[in-house]
This record gives structure tokens, C-alpha cells and sequence, in this order.
């Protein structure tokens, strides 16, 4: 079990440019949850798979996130057009099974856009 | 809406003394876990402790206990015999049956002294 892990821990971009954060959750765990945190505040809830199926997406989430979770394995989050609002730290978590809450979370991708 | 309040932004202990956190939430909901997360500098999100709201009896791990009082809507944390370790942001959290959805709290700062 080596844990839930993002890549990359950091990401510099100019704005207008698109990035794709990856997450590799902890072996055999079905859930995986995105979520944003901006400085001194509580992360947000972006969206979460069931294994490959998006089951729920946030209203933050606009038009310009995209997110996916092929073979319900590692997924990946994109930011089309990026903004200097969308800067923020990026967290991904994830869990055994529907009714074992317990999300573990990895180090979280951080984002800085010029 | 669920709601997760935190209303300490800032807390200092010293080093072997016990400190609480507060916490209050608001839901309409029966069925719900509470849960505490720790945020160290390295900004990793670590679950500290998990409550079950139909069990009365409070969680316990280790060094950490919570006060559950499931009518007042309240989940205070107390850390004994603090250690320098412990010094990070800590959120309250909640999740509204099995979804896996956390909604977290703003965050108290805590700070151990020696």
C-alpha cells in the first residue's frame, strides 16, 4: 500500500493554457473524490468516480474541468483555458468501498496560474 | 444545505497540556459520519479520528478523543498530552450517509509550543 499519489506536486501555467493533473489511488479502492483547496481554507468537493462512473460533479466544477476515470483506475483531471481564479491546491482521495468511509488523501497538486 | 463550522481560526497549546477544537455542523440528515483531519505544513490531509453519528459511545485514538453530542450538533476534538507534531490546520468534516462526499469546516490552526 503506498498510498493515494498526484502528479505533479506543482504546476506553474500562463493563463489561457490547459493543464491534466493524474491521480493513482491506493490499490483496489473503488472511490476516488477530486477536491479544491485554496490557501487557509477548507477543500471543496470537485466530483467522484465509482470505479469508472462519474457519479456526482459539483457546481464549482465548470465547463472548463474535466475529469476522468478510464478502466477505474488512476484518473485524471483537466482545466481547459485556464484562469487565475483556478489556482488553488488540487487534493484526490480515495476509499475501499461505499460504506467504509474512510477517504485517504495524497499530497495534492498545487497550481499556480500567471 | 449540510453546513461544517469551525469557529476557532487560531489555537496555541503547550507542549503535554490537552487543547479542544470546536466544532458544529448542521444537517436534517439521521445516517452521517463525522470525521477530523489533520493538515500538517507538507499540506498531506491526514484523518485523525471517525465518528459514527448512530453510536453514542465518543471515538478514541490514542491521544485523541472526541465529545459527540449528537443533539447540540456538535464534535469537539481533544488533543492530551500534546506534542510538537501535532502542530498543523485540523478540519472538521462531515458526510451525509454513503456518499463519500466530505464537506469540511474552515479550519483551526493549531500551534504547540514548547
Amino acid at each position: 500500500d503506498t498510498g493515494v499519489s498526484q502528479d505533479p506536486r506543482h504546476k506553474i501555467t500562463k493563463r489561457g493554457q490547459n493543464v491534466t493533473f493524474r491521480c493513482d489511488p491506493i490499490s483496489e479502492h473503488n472511490r476516488l473524490y477530486w477536491y479544491r483547496q485554496t490557501l487557509g481554507q477548507g477543500p471543496e468537493f470537485l466530483t467522484y468516480f465509482q470505479n469508472e462512473a462519474q457519479l456526482e460533479k459539483s457546481r464549482l466544477l465548470s465547463d472548463r474541468f474535466s475529469a476522468e476515470r478510464p478502466k477505474g483506475s488512476f484518473s485524471t483531471l483537466e482545466i481547459q483555458r485556464t484562469e487565475q481564479g483556478d489556482s488553488a491546491m488540487y487534493l484526490c482521495a480515495s476509499s475501499y468501498r461505499q460504506g467504509d468511509e474512510k477517504l485517504f488523501f495524497g499530497s495534492g497538486t498545487q497550481l499556480s496560474v500567471l | 444545505a449540510q453546513t461544517v463550522t469551525q469557529s476557532q481560526p487560531e489555537m496555541s497549546v503547550q507542549e503535554a497540556e490537552t487543547v479542544t477544537l470546536s466544532c458544529t455542523y448542521d444537517t436534517s440528515e439521521n445516517n452521517y459520519y463525522l470525521f477530523w483531519y489533520k493538515q500538517p505544513p507538507s499540506r498531506q490531509m491526514i484523518l485523525v479520528i471517525r465518528q459514527e453519528a448512530y453510536k453514542q459511545q465518543n471515538a478514541t485514538e490514542n491521544r485523541f478523543s472526541v465529545n459527540f453530542q449528537k443533539a447540540a450538533k456538535s464534535f469537539s476534538l481533544k488533543i492530551s498530552d500534546s506534542q510538537l507534531g501535532d502542530t498543523a490546520m485540523y478540519f472538521c468534516a462531515f458526510i451525509k450517509g454513503t456518499t463519500g462526499k466530505l464537506i469540511f469546516g474552515q479550519g483551526t490552526t493549531l500551534q504547540v509550543k514548547p
